[in-house]
């Protein structure tokens, strides 16, 4: 059972643009949400992360967006560059320092020079 | 910086055989230490969590004889899957925490393990 979804297998931005990337999660307990960034052939690098207590957290070009009553979080890039081509993930657990997470099954963004 | 490292990268290995891979966390001391397997196109799949000195927790489908953790030390974790078959071909990942309070797993680069 996918507890962590992300619909959209594939995503193409152009450069410069805004990509926007969903994650759905069914588990009403997660309350911790991180999103990695994965190249082919190496692991996860941590991207941004965002608790329950607040709907939007940002760092430089990335934005997570969390609305807890939909269940339902969104990172947004911008603007979009070439060099963020890569798989990204969400993930989730139940609490800040919970050992178990739960991934979605993954975006592939290309970016479009 | 949180580095971690696998080794290998990537092993060929005959069906039957048993291979190893090995874990380091190589600038932090890792109490709690995690493997992961993705498929192609799906996503990562927690296997089992590892703390040193204790026995690894497995969830629920993964055999534990078939795949072997030992935690040995506070930035070390082995992975050895035994008499694999090209079933077990697979991406396998570790992924390690900064002590408890730590909320970011640094992961390490992953080791491709092929099953001829």
């Amino acid at each position: 059972d996918q507890q962590v979804k992300q619909n959209s297998p594939s995503l193409s931005v152009q450069e410069g643009r805004i990509s926007i990337l969903n994650c759905d999660y069914t588990n009403s307990m997660f309350d911790y949400f991180l999103w990695y960034k994965k190249y082919p052939a190496e692991g996860p690098t941590f991207l941004i992360s965002i608790s329950s207590i607040k709907d939007k957290n940002e760092d430089g070009r990335f934005t997570v967006f969390l609305n807890k009553s939909a269940k339902h979080l969104s990172l947004h890039i911008v603007p979009s560059q070439p060099g963020d081509s890569a798989v990204y993930f969400c993930a989730a657990s139940e609490g800040r320092t919970g050992n178990q997470f739960y991934f979605g099954t993954g975006t592939s963004l290309t970016v479009i020079p | 910086g949180a580095v971690v490292s696998q080794h290998p990268s990537w092993v060929i290995c005959k069906s039957g055989t048993s291979v190893k891979i090995e874990c380091r966390s190589l600038d932090f001391q890792a109490t709690t230490m995690f493997w992961y397997r993705q498929f192609p196109k799906q996503s990562l799949m927690l296997m089992a969590t590892s703390n040193e000195g204790s026995k690894a927790t497995y969830e629920q489908g993964v055999e534990k004889d078939k795949f072997l953790i030992n935690h040995a030390s506070l930035t070390l974790s082995t992975l050895t899957v035994t008499s694999a078959h090209p079933e077990d071909s697979s991406f396998y990942i570790c992924s390690a925490k900064k002590g408890l309070a730590g909320d970011e797993q640094f992961f390490g680069p992953g080791t491709r393990l092929t099953v001829l």
